[in-house]
């Protein structure tokens, strides 16, 4: 069985500041993590994605994450936000290629001036 | 690349009609492609999965004779919903997984289809 758990379903950050969406995860065998974001009546789009190797992975639009099996976490993390990035974002889980994805609850960030 | 798309990205039908909903990829071949239905403000919620040429897996809950999947092509699945009812209203996206070395991981998807039954 596998889960996650994303805290905090609103985010607001000023422009400019760091943004940090946190989710941690439950699985049984090592996981494939993702995150991806999903704008207004829109479908989602893969920001980036842990499978193996290196845990620190980088995506589009500045966004990156940190894959830590002791905190069985994958925090995303961007260092400046930028008001194009006000979306809903979704961290998930899956347990192996071609397997199903186990989505979170998602995160709405909000960008002020 | 790795684009999916969806038609058609809205529709409004009355209660008891059928509609159908077409996912494709547009640049790759696609090994599984998966539905999920998403309400307003909510998590997507897996619904079924279909590989090219077998019956689609649904999840439980799901039921199998309302919404029908056929993936009659590596780049072609399709979702009917029969006898749609209001409550059938929703958002749904389809996704698609390449065929081929590391691509199977990593699901696309589509832009989404807005149904609302009257």
């Amino acid at each position: 069985a596998q889960s996650v758990t994303q805290l905090g379903s609103h985010v607001s950050v000023s422009e400019g500041a760091l943004v940090l969406l946190r989710c941690n995860y439950s699985s049984s065998v090592p996981p494939y993590l993702f995150w991806y974001v999903q704008y207004p009546n829109q479908g989602l789009q893969l920001l980036l994605k842990y499978t193996t190797g290196a845990t620190l992975v980088k995506g589009i639009n500045g966004f990156e994450a940190e894959f830590k099996k002791s905190e069985t976490s994958f925090h995303l993390t961007k260092p400046s936000a930028h008001m194009s990035d006000a979306a809903e974002y979704f961290c998930a889980v899956s347990t192996g290629g071609g397997n199903k994805l186990t989505f979170g609850t998602g995160t709405q960030l909000k960008v002020e001036l | 690349g790795a684009v999916v798309s969806q038609h058609p990205s809205w529709v409004i039908c009355k209660s008891g009609t059928s509609v159908k909903i077409e996912c494709r990829s547009l640049d790759f071949q696609a090994t599984t492609m998966f539905w999920y239905r998403q309400f307003p403000k909510q998590s997507l919620m897996l619904m079924a999965t279909s590989n090219e040429g077998s019956k689609a897996t649904y999840e439980q809950g799901v039921e199998k004779d309302k919404f029908l999947i056929n993936h009659a092509s590596l780049t072609l699945s399709t979702l009917t919903v029969t006898s749609a009812h209001p409550e059938d209203s929703s958002f749904y996206i389809c996704s698609a997984t390449p065929r081929g070395a590391g691509g199977l991981e990593t699901q696309y998807f589509g832009p989404g289809t807005r149904l609302l039954v009257l």
